[in-house]
């Protein structure tokens, strides 16, 4: 049971590069989120799902998109990467019961230069 | 709007002692109360979690106190063990929103010294 699974571990962008992060998640979870991790700041919600083909803004949303076509998937994009999204990004999910606890992948490090 | 300020941002505890981490809040609409520790390299992890309902949970080493009128909750590991060493989050739920997203404070970090 691999839970979340995010690809890819590692990236290194240029200013202005795109990029997609991709969050795969096989417990048919419904609620999917993607949070960025800066030191000192604890984890701050960018984008979040409550089921497939949904999609919604959370605290930090600028600078980022997202798409959930399929349920089991959560994309995050960077259309043009800017030093300030150097971070480490993490996807979540969790299921239908009230106090589902969220799930965790290990974390995408991004650098952008 | 800082809604939720843990304490300290950084503990270090002798094997066998207590560990204390404080988390205040301000948002009202919180009707869950979690903490989560993480690892180096890995993702946050669910610990133990309290509903307001209330005033204290135990699971093992694991307490989590919770003081609803002074809008503060608290997680005390006793007999603190080297393997306790990780960054802990409080991480409350606003109830009612819908999204299930959490509030993470801004961390913890633990050494338990051998």
């Amino acid at each position: 049971n691999a839970g979340v699974t995010q690809t890819p571990k590692f990236r290194v962008l240029k200013t202005g590069q795109s990029m997609t992060l991709l969050c795969a998640q096989d417990m048919n979870h419904e609620y999917m989120y993607w949070y960025r991790q800066d030191p000192g700041m604890g984890l701050r919600l960018i984008h979040y799902s409550v089921g497939e083909g949904t999609t919604a803004k959370g605290e930090v949303p600028d600078g980022y998109n997202v798409s959930r076509l399929k349920k089991q998937n959560f994309l995050l994009g960077l259309e043009s990467a800017a030093p300030s999204q150097t971070s480490v990004y993490f996807c979540a999910s969790s299921g239908t019961p009230q106090y589902s606890p969220l799930h965790f992948g290990n974390g995408t490090r991004l650098t952008v230069t | 709007q800082q809604q939720v300020k843990q304490s300290p941002q950084s503990l270090i505890v002798q094997k066998g002692g207590i560990s204390i981490i404080n988390c205040a809040y301000e948002n009202t609409a919180f009707d869950y109360f979690p903490w989560y520790q993480q690892f180096p390299g890995k993702g946050p992890a669910l610990l133990i979690a309290i509903r307001p309902d209330v005033s204290e949970k135990k699971e093992g080493r694991f307490t989590i106190s919770f003081n609803k009128s002074a809008k503060q909750f608290s997680l005390h590991i006793m007999d603190s063990q080297p393997g306790d060493s990780a960054t802990y989050f409080c991480a409350p739920r606003a109830g009612g929103t819908g999204r299930r997203a959490l509030t993470f404070g801004s961390g913890t970090r633990l050494q338990v010294q051998p």
